[in-house]
């Protein structure tokens, strides 16, 4: 089945530790994104890559790193610089271009404790 | 960059009822308006889409209007059933340069559908 896998679902980190998110597709997606989601605020965007080893900063990149050497995936980096990290993280990838469908993954639910 | 507000941030309807929410944009450039639905503790997936050269599209009991000239969209369910309790997204894509194909999210509508 195509699609796209975040792992784990739930993460725990201790303050102070960098904690680094898994996003895989199979879909031949060219783009691909990260967003953090809190309560009432919708979806925001973090990174984003539209071809390998490229990558833009979103509206909300401080205290985050990406990397995107292969197309298939796209890893999200949570430093300790992120000050409030406690979070829903969905990945989501696409066709290169607008106008084209943003499929999501389950999201990886992040508590610093 | 592009903003989306999107209204009412909670609804409640009776099953079978119609429910409408409202997005609005400001980047007069943008040409792509797709609708997200998110169940608990799962992503977000495409329910709706429409596209700047059109004013309206349905699928069954869903359907969106487009309006590019006051830069709003809405989407209307018709016939409400409790499955279609979930959160609601609206979502504008932004064209051109480094944000070719970038979705900007509304805030989201949680909408309760009771039997």
């Amino acid at each position: 089945d195509g699609g796209i896998t975040q792992s784990p679902k739930y993460l725990f980190r201790k303050e102070g530790q960098n904690v680094t998110l898994s996003c895989e597709q199979n879909l031949n997606h060219d783009a691909m994104y990260w967003y953090r989601q809190d309560p009432g605020q919708g979806l925001r965007l973090i990174y984003y890559s539209q071809i390998v080893n490229d990558f833009q900063k979103g509206d909300i990149a401080e205290g985050y790193s990406v990397s995107r050497e292969k197309k298939e995936s796209f890893p999200l980096t949570v430093t300790s610089a992120q000050k409030n990290p406690t979070a829903f993280y969905l990945c989501a990838s696409s066709t290169q271009g607008m106008n084209t469908e943003a499929f999501f993954g389950q999201g990886t639910r992040l508590t610093v404790v | 960059g592009e903003n989306v507000e999107q209204h009412p941030s909670t609804l409640s309807v009776q099953e079978g009822d119609s429910a409408v929410i409202k997005c609005t944009y400001s980047d007069s450039a943008s040409n792509y308006f797709p609708w997200y639905k998110q169940e608990l503790g799962k992503g977000p997936q495409l329910i709706i889409d429409i596209r700047s050269n059109v004013g309206e599209k349905k699928d069954q009991r869903i359907a969106v209007t487009l309006n590019k000239t006051a830069k709003h969209f809405s989407l209307h369910i018709t016939e409400t059933q409790p499955e279609d309790s979930a959160v609601y997204f609206c979502a504008a894509s932004t064209s051109g340069g480094t944000s070719y194909g970038k979705l900007t999210f509304g805030q989201g509508t949680i909408l309760t559908v009771h039997p």
